[in-house]
């Protein structure tokens, strides 16, 4: 089974500053994705981006790029220059490649930009 | 990507009746997932909907309570049953447009209140 880890349940960054929002995760498979969506108070899920398990660069969108260290199982996202519009709730998740598959969440992590 | 629609996005329901929420999807899909969020919680799979079979679900959930309709590759419904508050949550749709993608995209959501 997989399993995602948040570990902060709520985060502040100043305005045009970046935050990293914390991931980590568990699987003894070797083939996964791993992913970022962004979830503002209206419920739509955003999907943000998205590493594969044998990705060899760190995933990169944007302003969102994600920190990928596959031995210490965490994959942490970074916004740089944080606008109002990022507060929201962020969740990580991950699901195994291959077919179609189920992806699992973590608890979320709510960040509030601060103007 | 792919374009999403729910309808209806929010509605309050009384207990003991049932709603049904669509999913519309703008491209051919061969597989449907439609996750629940209860307040404050993070996302959990109900089912998967695969056009021309029923709907798997996962542990906890069950086919009179959550009836799954698929009639083609565009087109969802998942029905909730007999609806108590506990059932207050955002429902979610998602699609994985292919077999060489992880990546999954939700729909807008739809917002469930049961008094």
């Amino acid at each position: 089974a997989q399993k995602i880890t948040q570990t902060q349940p709520g985060m502040f960054v100043q305005e045009k500053e970046a935050v990293t929002l914390d991931c980590t995760y568990d699987t003894s498979d070797p083939s996964y994705g791993l992913f970022w969506y962004k979830q503002p108070s209206s419920g739509e899920m955003i999907f943000l981006i998205y590493q594969g398990s044998y990705d060899q660069q760190n995933a990169t969108e944007g302003r969102y790029s994600l920190n990928f260290q596959k031995a210490r199982k965490s994959a942490n996202l970074v916004i740089s220059a944080s606008q109002l519009g990022d507060s929201a709730m962020y969740f990580c998740a991950m699901s195994l490649s291959g077919g179609y598959q189920k992806v699992t969440f973590g608890t979320g992590t709510k960040l509030q930009v601060i103007p | 990507s792919a374009v999403i629609s729910q309808k209806p996005s929010r509605d309050i329901c009384q207990r003991g009746t049932s709603l049904t929420i669509q999913c519309q999807v703008d491209s051919q899909v061969t597989m449907m997932f439609w996750y629940r969020q209860q307040p404050g919680q993070s996302l959990t799979l109900i089912a998967t909907a695969n056009q021309g079979s029923e709907a798997t679900y996962e542990s906890g959930f069950v086919i009179d309570k959550f009836p799954i309709s698929r009639p083609n590759l565009t087109f969802s419904t998942l029905t909730v049953s007999n609806m108590s508050p506990e059932d207050s949550s955002i429902y979610l749709c998602s699609v994985q447009t292919g077999l060489l993608t992880d990546t999954q995209y939700f729909g807008p959501g739809t917002r469930l209140t049961v008094l």
